[in-house]
């Protein structure tokens, strides 16, 4: 059982650049959301999706996009990277209910020059 | 709005002692729940322990518990028989019906041999 699984672990970007950062889970998950965790900062919430085409914004969604085409895969696209976006992403899924806890892909760690 | 505070950046103690992790949050949601994540150097979040808010009784996995006081909204993490492998960053968490989760900025904990 996979989990949640995303692509790639590391990417290094030219400030302008655009991409796409992959996640895609296996366990029917309604869920799925992108966060970013930056140093002193914990976790925060950039976008979300409650099904698939269903989508919506987070806490810090400015520079990102996002779609649900599929109830298995949520990507997070950069279209014009910037130094700010330099981070950790992570890509968490879970059940519809409020009482599951998400689990959470193994990170992204994007570095934008 | 929804904010989870961790007031310990860094804590530290003995293999075998037992260590306590403070966590407070403000919501004014009636039903939520609550989690501990646990982020080891490898980066992956795993899931700890979580509470709902609707149950008194305080939760408890293994060497892990909680003491969860709705009315201060403190939500604070006991470990017992500290191991090597607890060494970790610690994150307070908060969810709501929207499913979404509220990070806290984490604490480093050390585990010393």
């Amino acid at each position: 059982n996979a989990g949640v699984t995303q692509t790639p672990k590391f990417q290094v970007l030219k400030t302008g650049q655009s991409m796409t950062l992959q996640c895609a889970q296996d366990m029917n998950h309604e869920y799925m959301s992108w966060y970013r965790q930056d140093p002193g900062m914990g976790l925060r919430l950039i976008h979300y999706s409650v099904g698939a085409g269903i989508t919506d914004q987070g806490e810090v969604p400015n520079g990102y996009n996002v779609s649900r085409s599929t109830t298995e895969d949520f990507p997070l696209r950069l279209l014009s990277a910037a130094p700010s976006q330099t981070s950790v992403y992570f890509c968490a899924s879970s059940g519809q209910a409020s009482n599951q806890p998400q689990h959470f892909g193994d990170g992204t760690r994007l570095s934008i020059l | 709005a929804q904010t989870v505070t961790q007031s310990q950046p860094e804590m530290s103690v003995q293999e075998a002692e037992t260590v306590t992790l403070s966590c407070t949050y403000d919501t004014s949601e009636s039903n939520y729940y609550l989690f501990w994540y646990k982020q080891p150097p490898s980066r992956q979040m795993i899931l700890v322990i979580r509470q709902e808010a609707y149950k008194q009784q305080n939760a408890t996995e293994n060497r892990f518990s909680v003491n969860f006081q709705k009315a201060a909204k403190s939500f604070s993490l006991k470990i017992s028989d500290s191991q090597l492998g607890d060494t970790a960053m610690y994150f307070c968490a908060f969810k709501t019906g929207a499913n979404n989760l509220f990070f806290g900025t984490g604490t480093r904990l050390t585990v010393i041999p």
